[in-house]
Formats: structure tokens, C-alpha cells, sequence
């Protein structure tokens, strides 16, 4: 299973863009990547997957490199509900089911 | 419909005591996840149960948890003589068929408070 490293937390502003880089070195070829979303007091959320290039919904983009060894999911424009911890996963669609979350990215967004 | 739900939401306990935490899945889902999240840290993968599989215990701790899977659908997770360390979110989630590239939908919960 693919280990992750994301940094511990991050600082941002309202209106400002937000992205979030995910290191997985590791990653192998039919691993997805995926990108949970948890608010204080509640449990994660799914926010977005990817396998490669570009992917969006109306929530945020996930973007992917060419050697897929690292994401970054991007959320446009931030308000205060967006401070969240933000987890990124990777696994397959046969293979470990043992996900490994770690502890994430804690975003806090200011006003 | 009806997401994951899990009870009690609180628990305050004596150390010592045994307490059961339940989590009712997703109808229709054959995968069930318990995790464990300690104040401030990541969710800790505690066991998995995947339709009439042998549930994956790799994650429990210790000999004092154990989980059960009824009917595969609701699931008991029990911790006996608990500890002051066992004080931590109790999370449960549930996926169709319980693929890492399928969406988990999570409960709310259950917070443990051994005294």
C-alpha cells in the first residue's frame, strides 16, 4: 500500500485558492488517489479521485502529474467552512482494502 | 437515504468497564470499517469485515477489542476492562463492495471518555 505524506497543517484567507500536495512515491500503477474531507466533530467526507491529469467536481480540482507521484487537490477561492482536515488516500480497486489515512492536512481559513 | 449511523454518539465510562459500540451500515453495503481517532491525530484503522469473509482483525490494538458483524450488516465493536488510553472518536464506515478505489461513507462517531 502506497504510504502518503501530506504537510500537517496550512493557513489561508476567504477568496484566496488553496492547494494541498500529497506525496506518494511509492504509488502503484492501478492505485487511485483519493481526497477525504473532515469537519470537527464529524467523519470524512469523500471530496474527489483521480488516476491521472485533471479531474473536477464542483467541490474541488485534483490535479495529477504525468508520473503520478504526487496530487494536489486545489479549492478554489476558500471560505470558513472550508477549514477542515483534509486527507489523502491511495489504493487500488483489487488489491490492499487496509486504508492508511494518517492525519492529514489541517486547513484553517481566516477571515 | 440513510447514511451510516453509529450509538451511542457519547460514552463516558468507569476504567474497568466493558462498553459496545455500534455501527449500522448502509443498506447494501457488504464492507464495514471501525476506525479509531485519538484527539488531534489521524484515523487508526481498527478491523474490516467484507461480506461472509473472515473479518481483518490486523488493527485492533489489543486482545481487549474485538468487532462482530451480524447478518453482515450491523456491527458491534466491544472493548473490554477499558483504559484511559482507549479515550478516542470511534469511526465507522461502510462501501459497496469494500474497494480502497470505492467512496467509504462514514458515521458520525461515537466518543469514548474512560475515566
Amino acid at each position: 500500500l502506497a504510504k502518503t505524506t501530506q504537510p500537517i497543517s496550512m493557513d489561508s484567507y476567504e477568496g484566496q485558492e488553496v492547494n494541498i500536495t500529497c506525496s506518494h512515491n511509492n504509488i502503484a500503477t492501478n492505485d487511485y488517489i483519493t481526497w477525504y474531507q473532515q469537519f470537527p466533530s464529524q467523519g470524512p467526507r469523500f471530496i474527489i479521485q483521480g488516476y491521472k491529469t485533471k479531474v473536477t467536481n464542483e467541490v474541488a480540482s485534483l490535479f495529477i502529474p504525468a508520473d503520478r507521484k504526487s496530487s494536489t487537490l486545489s479549492l478554489p477561492r476558500v471560505s470558513l467552512s472550508d477549514t477542515a482536515v483534509y486527507y489523502c488516500l491511495v489504493g487500488d480497486s483489487g488489491g490492499s482494502y487496509i486504508p492508511t489515512f494518517g492525519r492529514g492536512t489541517s486547513l484553517i481559513v481566516h477571515p | 437515504g440513510a447514511g451510516v449511523s453509529q450509538s451511542p454518539s457519547n460514552k463516558v465510562t468507569e476504567k474497568g468497564k466493558d462498553v459496545e459500540l455500534r455501527c449500522d451500515p448502509i443498506s447494501g453495503h457488504t464492507a464495514l470499517y471501525w476506525y479509531r481517532q485519538s484527539l488531534g491525530q489521524g484515523l487508526e484503522f481498527l478491523i474490516y469485515f467484507q461480506g461472509n469473509s473472515a473479518p481483518d482483525k490486523s488493527g485492533l490494538p489489543s486482545d481487549r477489542f474485538s468487532a462482530e458483524r451480524t447478518g453482515g450488516s450491523v456491527s458491534t465493536l466491544t472493548i473490554q476492562r477499558t483504559q484511559q488510553e482507549d479515550s478516542a472518536v470511534y469511526l465507522c464506515a461502510s462501501s459497496l463492495q469494500g474497494t480502497l478505489q470505492e467512496t467509504q461513507y462514514f458515521g458520525p462517531g461515537t466518543r469514548l471518555l474512560v475515566l
